[in-house]
C-alpha cells in the first residue's frame, strides 16, 4: 500500500538551478497539495489541485509552479532555485468533494539550495 | 482568514504521565474540522485524532483525547499514559469542509517523553 510517494527524498541544488519534485498517489484521490515546512513553523500551502488539469495558488506560491496532467501525479517545479526555498516539502492528497476523509501525506523531500 | 496558534513551542514529561497540548484557532466559518497530526523524527505526518465542529462530544482515540471548546475556539490534545514513542512534533490543523479543503497548520509543539 504505497499511498503518497514523493521523489526524490533529498536533493541539493545550486542557486539558479531548476528541478521538479514528483508526487504520486495510488488512492484515486481528487485533491492534491504541496506544502513546505520550515523550522519553527507549521506546514504552509504552496499550490493545490482539486482535479486533473486544475491548479491553484496557496499561501506561499511565489517561485513555484505546478502541474496536474494526470490524476495520480502532482508536480512541483522550481524554475530558478533560491536559498529561501531551502525547506522540507510535503505532498498530500485527499478524496475531496463532500468527503470528510483527511489528507494523506508523503514522507517529505528535503531540499537544500546553496 | 483562518489562523491556528499553538502557544507551547516545547514540552517535556516523564513516561506514563499525562500531558495536554494547547491549540486555539480563529475563524468565522461554522462548518469545519480540527485535527492533531504527529510528526516523529522520521518526518512522516501521522493523523492522531480529528474533531468535527458540529459534534459536541469530544473525540477520543485510545490514549488520545481532545477538549473541544467551540465558543472559545480551543482544541487541546490530551495524551494519557504517555509513552516514549509519543516523542514527536505535534501540529494542530484546521480544515474548512467546502471548496479546496485546505489545511491550516499551527506552528507545532515539540513533545519529549523522558524515560
Amino acid at each position: 500500500n504505497a499511498g503518497v510517494t514523493q521523489t526524490p527524498k533529498f536533493r541539493v541544488l545550486k542557486t539558479g538551478q531548476s528541478m521538479t519534485l514528483l508526487c504520486a498517489q495510488d488512492m484515486n484521490h481528487e485533491y492534491m497539495y504541496w506544502y513546505r515546512q520550515d523550522p519553527g513553523m507549521g506546514l504552509r500551502l504552496i499550490h493545490y489541485s482539486v482535479g486533473e488539469g486544475t491548479t491553484a495558488k496557496g499561501e506561499v506560491p511565489d517561485g513555484y509552479n505546478v502541474s496536474r496532467l494526470k490524476k495520480q501525479n502532482f508536480l512541483l517545479g522550481l524554475e530558478s532555485a533560491a536559498p529561501s526555498q531551502t525547506s522540507v516539502y510535503f505532498c498530500a492528497s485527499s478524496l475531496g468533494g463532500h468527503s470528510n476523509q483527511p489528507q494523506h501525506f508523503g514522507d517529505g523531500t528535503r531540499l537544500s539550495i546553496l | 482568514a483562518q489562523t491556528v496558534t499553538q502557544s507551547q513551542p516545547e514540552m517535556s514529561v516523564q513516561e506514563a504521565e499525562t500531558v495536554t497540548l494547547s491549540c486555539t484557532y480563529d475563524t468565522s466559518e461554522s462548518n469545519y474540522y480540527l485535527f492533531w497530526y504527529k510528526q516523529p523524527p522520521s518526518r512522516q505526518m501521522i493523523l492522531v485524532i480529528r474533531q468535527e465542529a458540529y459534534k459536541q462530544q469530544n473525540a477520543t482515540e485510545n490514549r488520545f483525547s481532545v477538549n473541544f471548546q467551540k465558543a472559545a475556539k480551543s482544541f487541546s490534545l490530551k495524551i494519557s499514559d504517555s509513552q516514549l514513542g509519543d516523542t514527536a512534533m505535534y501540529f494542530c490543523a484546521f480544515l474548512i469542509i467546502q471548496g479546496a479543503q485546505k489545511l491550516v497548520f499551527g506552528q507545532g509543539t515539540r513533545l519529549t517523553i523522558n524515560p
